[in-house]
């Protein structure tokens, strides 16, 4: 079954840029998603085919995607910010699959 | 605006069966692909399964593969999910999530979610 692996967590400065990984065989030959978690609260896509955005999310979250590995970035981190983010794709043999997410932790 | 309602969640012994619906509002329903997703508690999400758009094609996470049946009804813009054969590890919260116009685009819009517990 095809895998995307994330780091556990990943911790910001105010004002700074996070980077969080999604690692998967040839994943830049796939389209990723990203999705946004705050704690008790249903999961919101944030990126969707590797770099759009839906309507209300704010430029400074942006994504990219080669080789294997996907990246989402989230500029001017804001405490807002702070939140699981898993990416996720959907795969010919496993169908959809998500990340293992990575905690933002805004310090 | 779209609105995904789950029900159905509660506290079951391992083996019995527990039936959970979605009502979605705020769209044309009949349109989208629907999916189920579930989140163990302090674990990540997992994907459980997704229908087409008219229902004709459906895909299982092999997890629940041959237990669990999605199925929706849209003249009642209602996603279901019958569940049997429950076991420990099925404990999650269950959320109903809308897809793109074919089962394998991202999923745009979810619901707050459904409690499912399994234990004796």
């Amino acid at each position: 079954s095809y895998v995307l692996t994330q780091p556990p967590s990943v911790s910001v400065a105010p004002g700074q840029t996070a980077r969080i990984t999604c690692g998967g065989n040839n994943i830049g030959s796939k389209s990723v998603h990203w999705y946004q978690q705050k704690p008790g609260q249903a999961p919101v896509l944030v990126i969707y085919n590797d770099n759009d955005r839906p309507s209300g999310i704010p430029e400074r979250i942006s994504g990219s995607n080669s080789g294997n590995t996907a990246t989402l970035t989230i500029s001017r981190v804001e405490a807002g910010d702070e939140a699981d983010y898993y990416c996720q794709v959907w795969d010919t043999n496993s169908d959809h699959v998500f990340g293992t997410g990575t905690k933002v932790t805004v310090l | 605006q779209v609105q995904l309602v789950e029900s159905g969640g509660g506290v079951v012994q391992p083996g019995m069966s527990l039936r959970l619906s979605c009502a979605a509002s705020g769209f044309r329903f009949s349109t989208y692909a629907m999916h189920w997703v579930r989140q163990a508690p302090g674990k990540g999400l997992e994907w459980v399964a997704v229908m087409s758009f008219d229902g004709s094609n459906k895909y299982y996470a092999d997890s629940v593969k041959g237990r669990f049946t999605i199925s929706r009804d849209n003249s009642k813009s209602t996603l279901y999910l019958p569940m049997s054969g429950l076991r420990a590890e099925d404990t999650a919260v269950y959320f109903c999530a809308r897809g793109g116009h074919d089962t394998s685009g991202p999923l745009g819009y979810w619901g707050r979610g459904t409690l499912v517990t399994v234990s004796s």
